[in-house]
This record gives structure tokens, sequence and C-alpha cells, in this order.
């Protein structure tokens, strides 16, 4: 079975730009949840989404948004971007995200120069 | 905000040592996860625990969810070069989002 899929697997933007990123999640999950990593720290939550509802949001400006659609795939967008963005941005699926097991995706590595 | 205390950082040992790492929260969560991360990739899940002192296995892996329901460990036993990589603790406490440690990056020397 394919696990979670990302793309693109890497991107170099430049600040200002905008920059959409998407997930396509393990067969059968419901959920998506997307964090950010920058170097040398632990995933940071960034969104979750739940059957096309967000169910949860951290602590990022409103310069990230994202969406589920019905199909459960999800995109992250980042507007404005700033040098600080650079990260892995991963995606993690599960089936109803109420506290059971999240598998991540292989991430998408973002660079704003 | 929750803060999860993962030690050692790093760690580097022989071949066919066994290997602890534990994970602490400033307060009580109910549901521990633990990853390997390696380069480039995302993590993988290796163990999921769901109730106070629970005790899992998974292979030469075992992890525990502490009694206080504020600490989770993880064991591998006769480690072996594939074990190389970055081992992270997550946690939550009922709905609330995942919160991940900073991580232990083991090296191991054949």
């Amino acid at each position: 079975d394919a696990g979670v899929t990302q793309s693109p697997t890497h991107l170099i933007k430049t600040r200002g730009q905008h920059v959409t990123l998407r997930c396509s999640p393990i067969s059968g999950h419901k959920s998506v949840s997307w964090y950010q990593q920058v170097l040398g720290q632990g995933p940071q939550f960034i969104f979750q989404y739940y059957e096309k509802e967000e169910r949860g949001r951290g602590n990022f400006p409103d310069r990230f948004s994202a969406r589920q659609f019905p199909n459960y795939s999800s995109e992250l967008n980042v507007n404005a971007l700033l040098l600080g963005d650079s990260a892995l941005y991963l995606c993690a699926s599960s089936y109803t995200g109420t506290g059971d097991e999240q598998y991540f995706g292989p991430g998408t590595r973002l660079t704003v120069t | 905000g929750q803060q999860l205390n993962q030690s050692p950082q790093s760690m580097f040992i022989q071949e066919g040592e066994d290997v602890s790492m534990n994970c602490t929260s400033s307060s009580i969560f109910n549901t521990w996860l633990w990853y390997k991360q390696d380069p480039g990739e995302g993590p993988v899940l290796l163990i999921a625990l769901y109730k106070a002192g629970e005790l899992t296995s998974n292979g030469r892996l075992t992890a525990q969810f502490g009694i206080t329901r504020k600490d989770s460990f993880l064991n591998i036993s006769a480690s072996i070069p594939s074990d190389v990589g970055i081992y992270f603790c997550a946690g939550r406490a009922g709905n609330t989002p995942l919160v991940f440690g900073k991580g232990t990056r083991l090296s191991v020397i054949a």
C-alpha cells in the first residue's frame, strides 16, 4: 500500500513569494496534519484537518493556510515567504485524527533565499 | 505550551550495546509515540503507547508509558548500524496536537 506522498520534494523560493505544498494521505485515512521541522528540532504542529474541516491550528502566522479536499488530500499555502520559513514541511495522515497514530510523508524541503 | 524534554541529545555507542533514551513532559499525556527519522526523510512510527504503565515491543525496540503519564522510555537492544538516526518522542493529551521532543541522535560504531 502507498504511504503518505508529498510534492514537490524540494523547492526554492524568493522572499515575498507564495508557495503551495501538496499531500496525499494513506488510503482510508481521513485526517491530515501539517508540521514544520527546522534543522535540529522536532516537528512543530501547523494544522490538522479532518473531513475537510480544520481541527486544530498551531502557533503560526496567518500567512500559513491549508485546506483539505473531498478525496482527503491537502494543500499547505504560505504567503509572503520569509527566510525563516526555510524548513522541512511534513504531512502526516491518520484514520480519525482524534488520538490515533500519525504516519508521516517524506516531506518537502523548502528553501527561501 | 506543553514542552517535551528528550534525553540524551546524542549518543555514540558500540554495535551490540543496548540503548536507553527518555522523554518527559510538563503535563500529563494520554498518548506517547516514538519515531525514527533518517536524514532527508520523514519520521517513521516505531511504537505507540496509550495506557499508563504499558510496555510495548517492536523487535529489538521496547517502549514504556510512564506511570506518572508524564514520561516515556525507549530501549533498543543489541544495536546494529542501521539503528543510526534521530529518535523522536511525541505525546498528546486528549485531542490536542502532537508535541515532539527535540530528538536523540544515535550513532553506532561498528
